[in-house]
């Protein structure tokens, strides 16, 4: 299995900071990856796919890079509502997998 | 718009069976792949399974073949995930998620439904 590390695990920050994800993965899964975001109580909702696009509807100041084994996610300027959990996950295999989650708090 | 509706809450204990639903709308049902995501309390998201509707054929996670049976009916929309035996560790919300294209993300999800098993 391709295995997904997220750094940091924990991010403190603040209302207007940019703020930005790391996403490593085992091996290449060239753009196969998308970004999500888990407010607490609520379903995943995805944010990023195939490492850059943006999903339809999600603000333009979410914005995601990389390709090969390093994937980024950027928040240009974090608001209120972007307080939650991100999730990255690779698609590339038949066995999608996720990394451990980054907990964006205050 | 395109939805999947899962089923409520269920609390169970040790040693039950269990099955819950993903009923899909908006879309046709058969055309597209259904996985299922597993997330233990305070956890991350894990990958269970992958089902296509149109002739049944599933993908398991290592870490859940055996243990669970992912099925669904195409005559009524709806993909099961099912349990013969439930333990105390099954404890989690299970999300299903669409996937749309042939390699693609996870888009959208039902809502989650929270199975607690507990003596």
């Amino acid at each position: 299995d391709i295995q997904m590390t997220q750094s940091p695990s924990t991010l403190s920050a603040s209302v207007g900071d940019r703020v930005t994800i790391t996403c490593r993965a085992s091996q290449t899964i060239s753009s196969w990856l998308a970004w999500y975001q888990q407010q607490p109580g609520k379903a995943p909702k995805l944010l990023i796919y195939t490492a850059s696009t943006l999903e339809s509807g999600v603000p333009s100041r979410f914005s995601g890079s990389g390709s090969g084994t390093e994937f980024t996610l950027t928040i240009s300027s974090l608001q209120p509502d972007d307080f939650a959990t991100y999730y990255c996950q690779q698609y590339n295999s038949y066995s999608p997998t996720f990394g451990q989650g980054t907990k964006v708090e205050i | 718009e395109v939805q999947l509706v899962q089923s409520g809450v269920e609390v169970k204990k040790p040693g039950e069976s269990l099955r819950i639903s993903c009923k899909g709308s908006g879309y046709s049902f058969a055309s597209y792949r259904i996985s299922w995501v597993r997330q233990m309390p305070g956890k991350g998201l894990e990958w269970m399974g992958t089902i296509d509707p149109n002739d049944s054929e599933t993908k398991y996670s290592p870490s859940f073949q055996g243990h669970v049976t992912i099925s669904a009916d195409k005559s009524i929309n709806t993909a099961y995930l099912q349990w013969t035996s439930l333990k105390a560790s099954d404890t989690a919300i299970y999300y299903c998620a669409l996937i749309v294209v042939l390699r693609g993300p996870f888009d959208p999800w039902g809502q989650g439904t929270l199975v607690t098993v507990s003596s």
